[in-house]
């Protein structure tokens, strides 16, 4: 009965490799966002997706595309990995723009 | 620009003892305003929030929070702490230019610790 789900929970990679994040929610929310959460645990909004349509992108490197496939999915993919990308990455949901933001349980992930 | 903080870094408090964590925002207009609580290892849990109306609000796990306009502060409150209360306290606020919780700016967090 997972409300925000997450994978992979830890992604260990190389530097200039190529990955994706995958994001669920079966809460029905319109509203989906991913975070970054660095080694200092701040925490700032990346990207926000409202019924698949792009509603929030702060100053993202291009290398990071976040793909709504559907209103239930939200996924990060990162190309060329560099070792300041190394955070926890948290997705959260919400019912409309307006509305308590849920979150997932983050994916660690580690740039050697 | 708009700003969350959190002066205290790190609280110890002892079990049954009563806590409260500290948030101050700087922004032109009343914000919606939020706790969430973060075990180790797990996301982000809702305590509780603030949109309108009465300024101290009820969360769960016995906590609440008191929304003063005057000194712009939103501090969270337990009467008395539990062991499980261990975690890191993360007070946020939702974007007022658009009047929408949805761009939430977080401060920087404070983590709890509890002594039995």
């Amino acid at each position: 009965d997972t409300a925000v789900s997450q994978t992979p929970k830890y992604l260990v990679t190389q530097m200039g490799n190529d990955k994706s994040i995958k994001c669920e929610q079966n809460l029905g929310h319109d509203t989906m966002y991913w975070y970054k959460q660095d080694s200092k645990k701040f925490l700032k909004i990346m990207f926000s997706y409202n019924n698949k349509e792009l509603i929030i992108n702060e100053t993202v490197p291009n290398r990071f595309s976040p793909k709504s496939p559907d209103k239930a999915h939200l996924n990060l993919h990162i190309n060329s990995l560099e070792l300041g990308d190394s955070a926890v990455y948290f997705c959260a949901s919400s019912l409309g723009s307006e509305d308590t933001q849920y979150f997932g349980p983050g994916t660690r992930l580690t740039v050697l | 620009a708009q700003s969350v903080t959190q002066p205290d870094i790190h609280i110890t408090v002892s079990e049954g003892a009563s806590l409260e964590l500290r948030c101050n925002y700087s922004y032109g207009a009343t914000p919606y305003l939020f706790w969430y609580v973060q075990s180790p290892g797990q996301g982000l849990q809702l305590l509780l929030k603030y949109f309108s109306g009465d300024t101290l609000v009820q969360g769960i796990k016995g906590f609440e929070a008191e929304f003063k306009r005057s000194q712009s502060s939103f501090n969270l409150r337990k009467p008395s702490v539990h062991w499980s209360d261990a975690a890191e306290y993360f007070c946020a606020v939702g974007d007022p230019n658009t009047g929408t919780a949805s761009k939430l700016t977080f401060g920087t967090g404070t983590r709890l610790q509890v002594t039995l």
